[in-house]
């Protein structure tokens, strides 16, 4: 498995601002993405975070709302931008570790909350 | 692209009986079926997974079954126990070439176990 961390664990944002998670991994792993889970819902791909180039985002999530950096393969952030309160959810890093095929892990999420 | 419907929504059970989780897919490509436990205020955590090459897997007192030709899944725990509450997602992925990671979850199930 991996450690994987994420900050900040929970925030209260203002309406109109805009907040960045970071994903930090104690390994190097091939594939990072990034979950939302509104409250009391299910999990929902919001992209894979491609190591060097532009993420790949699911069908609802757009890049100018949730633009996603990956600068190497341990790291990864995710903005929330312009928020409002239908922003409230957890957001998950989760990775596959290099060798394990399909497994994948979650960090513990960050809540937001958006007033 | 994939949909997965879970059920039941909740389920609730005497401490040493049996639970059974069913989920759906829709997408005959997928191949990769895993099941991921979530406590209160913590992270998914993986606790079997199944492919589609295997009809039934079995981990103590948790087994998953796969039908491929029905396209369900079914979680079986079995002498369940009151920390066997949480909440149980399952999910469908075809885990390939690039396509790892990619998992589209069911609704997930409220598991009480009442002592």
């Amino acid at each position: 498995s991996a450690v994987i961390s994420q900050k900040p664990s929970r925030d209260i944002c203002q309406r109109g601002t805009s907040l960045t998670i970071q994903c930090q991994v104690d390994s190097q792993v091939t594939m990072m993405f990034w979950y939302r889970q509104q409250p009391g819902q299910s999990l929902t791909l919001i992209a894979t975070a491609n190591q060097g180039s532009e993420a790949t985002y699911e069908s609802g999530f757009v890049i100018d709302k949730f633009p996603i950096s990956r600068p190497n393969l341990t790291f990864s952030t995710l903005t929330v931008s312009n928020m409002s309160p239908e922003d409230s959810s957890i957001y998950l890093c989760s990775v596959l570790v290099r060798g394990i095929t399909g497994e994948l892990f979650f960090g513990e999420g960050s809540r937001l909350t958006v007033l | 692209g994939e949909n997965v419907e879970q059920h039941p929504s909740t389920l609730s059970v005497q401490e040493g009986d049996s639970a059974v989780i069913k989920c759906t897919y829709s997408d005959s490509a997928s191949n990769y079926f895993p099941w991921y436990k979530q406590e209160l205020g913590k992270r998914p955590q993986l606790i079997i997974d199944i492919r589609s090459n295997v009809g039934e897997k079995k981990d103590q007192r948790i087994a998953v079954t796969l039908n491929k030709t029905a396209k369900h899944f079914s979680l079986h725990i079995t002498e369940t126990q009151p920390e066997d509450s949480a909440v149980y997602f399952c999910a469908a992925a075809f885990s390939g070439g690039t396509s790892y990671g990619k998992l589209t979850f069911g609704q997930g199930t409220i598991l009480t176990v009442h002592p």
